[in-house]
Parts: C-alpha cells; sequence; structure tokens
C-alpha cells in the first residue's frame, strides 16, 4: 500500500545530541513536510519541500535542519540547539504544483523526548 | 498575521445528534478549506476539500460549509456515533498553497 513511514515511533534524546527522524514516501509526491505537535499549540510548520535538493524554512526552523537527496526521503534532524524538542514529529506529502486543492498525506508521527 | 481559530477545544455529544464544528479564520482569503481528522496518537487524515465558490460540500454523513463574508466554515457531522470521536483540524489554504497553516483543532466526543 502506498503511504508514508515514519521511524521510529518513539525517540529519547540525551540532552546536546542531535537525532535524525525519518520519513519516506512511496506515493510519488513531489512535496513534503515536516510539523511538530504540543498539546493545545495545532501543527506548525518547521520546513517543507516542493522538489529534491530544495526546501524552505516553515515557522520554527531554529534548532532543525532536513535534506532531500531523494524524492522518497525528506529526514528531519533536531539539533543540540532545539531548547525544548520534546513534541510530536509528522511528516507530510503531497502532488507538487501550487495549488491549494491538493491534500496532504500524513504519516504518524514520531513522539521525540528528552531524558 | 494569519489566525484560524476553531470553536471550542472539546465538544461533547450524545450519539445520534449532529456535531457541528467552527473554522474561522482572520487576514486571509483562502481559495480552499481543507478538513482533517485526528486520531490520539495518530497523523491527520484528510476527509473533505471545499473551494471558495462552493457553499456547501457533501460527504456521507459529513457537510461542510464555506462562507467566505463571514470567513468562516462549519463541519457538521450528522447522525454522530463513538467512532467520530477525534480531533478535528481546518486548514484554509490560498490558490498557490506551498503549505498548509492548521487550526488548533476541535475534539469530538460522542457518547452513546
Amino acid at each position: 500500500d502506498g503511504g508514508i513511514t515514519q521511524s521510529p515511533k518513539y525517540l529519547f534524546r540525551k540532552e546536546g545530541q542531535n537525532v535524525t527522524l525519518s520519513c519516506e514516501q512511496n506515493l510519488n509526491h513531489d512535496a513534503m513536510y515536516w510539523y511538530r505537535q504540543d498539546p493545545g499549540q495545532g501543527l506548525r510548520l518547521i520546513y517543507y519541500s516542493q522538489i529534491v535538493n530544495d526546501f524552505q524554512k516553515g515557522d520554527i526552523a531554529e534548532g532543525y535542519s532536513v535534506s532531500r537527496e531523494k524524492k522518497e526521503s525528506f529526514p528531519l534532524t533536531v539539533t543540540s540547539a532545539q531548547k525544548n524538542p520534546t513534541a510530536f514529529y509528522l511528516c507530510a506529502s503531497r502532488t507538487g504544483g501550487f495549488r491549494g486543492n491538493q491534500p496532504q498525506h500524513f504519516g504518524d508521527g514520531t513522539r521525540l523526548s528528552i531524558l | 498575521s494569519q489566525k484560524i481559530e476553531q470553536n471550542s477545544e472539546a465538544l461533547n455529544i450524545q450519539e445520534g445528534k449532529t456535531a457541528t464544528l467552527t473554522c474561522n479564520y482572520t487576514n486571509y482569503s483562502p481559495a480552499y478549506l481543507q478538513w482533517y481528522r485526528q486520531d490520539p496518537g495518530r497523523g491527520p487524515v484528510f476527509l473533505l476539500l471545499i473551494r471558495e465558490n462552493e457553499k456547501e460540500k457533501r460527504k456521507e454523513r459529513l457537510k461542510v460549509t464555506f462562507d467566505t463574508t463571514l470567513k468562516q466554515s462549519l463541519f457538521h457531522i450528522t447522525a454522530s456515533q463513538p467512532a467520530d470521536s477525534a480531533t478535528y483540524l481546518c486548514a484554509p489554504v490560498g490558490q498557490a498553497g506551498t503549505a498548509l497553516i492548521f487550526g488548533k483543532g476541535t475534539t469530538l466526543s460522542v457518547s452513546s
């Protein structure tokens, strides 16, 4: 079945460590997104990519980095510069183009906690 | 700045009743409005999209309205069931929408 796979489901980070969250899709979508969800905060956009080898910062990009070397993959690195990384991270994708009528498809998230 | 408000964080109704969820937006002129359902510990799932020139859209027990004058969308679930219990998110998006901006969501609880 086509879809988005995020791994791991749960992730623990020690202070000062960088961690990388995986996101893979087999929907042949051009655009991919990373969101952060905190209780009572809704979804906030971290980074997005419209095409391979290109990505843009979202509203809360500080302390995060991404790469888009392959169409299917959009990993997110939470760096030690991110002071409050505990959250639920969601990856999404959609077909390309600048059309607002395309829905986003989401993975089932990675929950990151600080040890 | 753009602002999206969804009515009260929680909505409790009895099975069989109609649930009505509200999405208001300001400083924004979306061409589309999308609705998603999110279950605990899962990613959101797309439900419905309505265009600015559509007044109403239906899908099975779901109905969405879009009033660009009031800057509001209403999401209705008729004959609600306990399985409809979830958080519902709205996302207004422009014609050239590169990324979605979501409301905080309304958590619906349907009791039997």
